[in-house]
């Protein structure tokens, strides 16, 4: 059973509106992963760090999404203001680090952007 | 960048029948391989990861074929059950230090009693 832990595991956001989610990694994993599956079932990575710091971010993370990994607390994934696109599963894993670490997965926070 | 292609989409087996999912990637760099299974309102769960070499692994009720030469993976479910209904992810990592995995659009199998 994943140790991944996420919150809440259903958010309703009006359009504009702010919507906040939050990810405890397995304990010793510094990797920390967001993901967006869409209905899809498409995955979309969004962002990634290593230990506090930044290892890679898409375009789309980096202007309405803001995450931070800060130490002794949860990470968190943050849209500034909704759209009805960003509907969707928010998935964050953890990993050790190392090329062939596995990579753990939460329950996901279900967004539903109205 | 790296594309991943998983077929089928969809796929419906009778209990006790065999079940073929495969991936093609494209990036030569890619060189470790996962699988994962989604039941609904659950986690992805870690069925099998696979190393840069032609190799075959077993698990509970599966096989797993890695064939780096046509850059194809494919995981078989060798006599299905109802409990094996769900979705299935195949995912890629490549070279590099962001250790980001590339997913497949996944399959969603459905087993019939």
């Amino acid at each position: 059973n994943s140790k991944v832990i996420q919150t809440p595991r259903y958010l309703v956001k009006g359009q504009g509106q702010k919507a906040k989610m939050r990810c405890i990694p397995e304990k010793g994993h510094p990797v920390v992963f967001w993901y967006q599956q869409n209905k899809n079932n498409e995955f979309k990575f969004l962002i990634n760090f290593q230990n506090q710091e930044v290892l890679q971010q898409i375009d789309m993370t980096e202007k309405r999404f803001s995450a931070e990994c800060p130490s002794n607390s949860p990470c968190s994934l943050e849209i500034q203001s909704s759209e009805a696109g960003d509907s969707a599963l928010y998935l964050c894993a953890s990993s050790l680090t190392g090329g062939t670490t596995e990579v753990f997965f939460g329950k996901g926070t279900r967004l539903t952007v109205v | 960048g790296e594309q991943v292609e998983q077929r089928p989409p969809h796929l419906s087996v009778r209990e006790g029948d065999s079940a073929v999912i495969t991936c093609t990637y494209t990036d030569p760099n890619s060189y470790y391989f996962f699988w994962y299974k989604q039941e609904p309102g659950a986690s992805l769960q870690l069925l099998m990861k696979v190393f840069s070499s032609t190799e075959i692994n077993e698990g509970q009720g599966f096989t797993v074929l890695l064939n780096k030469k046509d850059k194809r993976l494919s995981l078989n479910l060798t006599a299905a059950h109802p409990g094996d209904s769900a979705a299935y992810f195949c995912a890629v990592r490549i070279t590099g230090n962001t250790r980001k995995l590339i997913f497949g659009l996944g399959t969603t199998l459905q087993v019939q009693p």
